[in-house]
């Protein structure tokens, strides 16, 4: 898997736009960037993905660069419960079996303040 | 939504104790996973699933085993817990979208 650079950690205040950053400048064509997050003590949950096209669902933007060498995750609204970890992966999309390992990164801890 | 149950949040068992730790989902997905998380480790597969009866190992197999005997439920087996065991142990599960995983909620387990 490609390797990511994610700052350690951000604040945020509520109500205003995260824009959380992710650097993969050795990313190869077939590599997509997904994004996960980890609430404290739960399960990681699946956020977002893309190739080379920004994205959005209803849970946050994604835009990546024309070179493909950065992202940046938005979540446009943030709440208090999106205080968490986030991770940037960038990997060539797998369909399960023994490559279906999902690995982690530090990831980044945003914290959302009132 | 994809919901991905897992049978305890938290469970304390003592060394020797065989374990059984259930993942339930409701998506028809056939690819599951078990994966445990430790500080500094990150994630780790101890096993995942394809199909029904069909399973492969994962990175660290060692003292787990598994069970497929229905799509939606996917076991995982400690056949003599040790202490180096305790961990979160997290249930997973992939449907048509690559990568895309569902995780269950954890649980959290210690072995005295």
């Amino acid at each position: 898997d490609a390797k990511t650079t994610q700052p350690t950690s951000m604040d945020c205040a509520e109500g205003r736009a995260a824009n959380l950053p992710c650097n993969h400048s050795t990313i190869s064509g077939n590599e997509y960037v997904y994004w996960y997050r980890q609430i404290h003590s739960q399960g990681p949950q699946y956020i977002i993905h893309g190739l080379k096209n920004n994205e959005t669902n209803e849970m946050a933007s994604l835009i990546i660069t024309e070179d493909r060498k950065s992202s940046t995750l938005i979540l446009p609204h943030a709440t208090l419960r999106d205080t968490a970890v986030y991770y940037c992966i960038v990997r060539v999309p797998n369909y399960g079996g023994s490559q279906g390992n999902l690995i982690f990164g530090k990831g980044t801890k945003l914290s959302v303040k009132p | 939504d994809v919901k991905v149950t897992q049978s305890s949040r938290y469970l304390v068992k003592r060394t020797g104790e065989k374990v059984f730790l259930e993942c339930v989902q409701d998506m028809d997905h056939e690819n599951m996973f078990w994966y445990r998380q430790d500080p500094g480790l990150g994630l780790r597969l101890i096993y995942f699933s394809y199909d029904v009866k069909m399973k492969e190992k994962g990175d660290i197999p060692e003292g787990y085993s598994v069970s497929r005997e229905k799509k939606e439920r996917f076991s995982l087996i400690l056949e003599s817990a040790s202490t180096n065991q305790t961990s979160m142990y997290l249930c997973a599960t992939m449907g048509q979208i690559p990568d895309t995983q569902y995780f269950g909620p954890g649980t959290r387990l210690t072995v005295l």
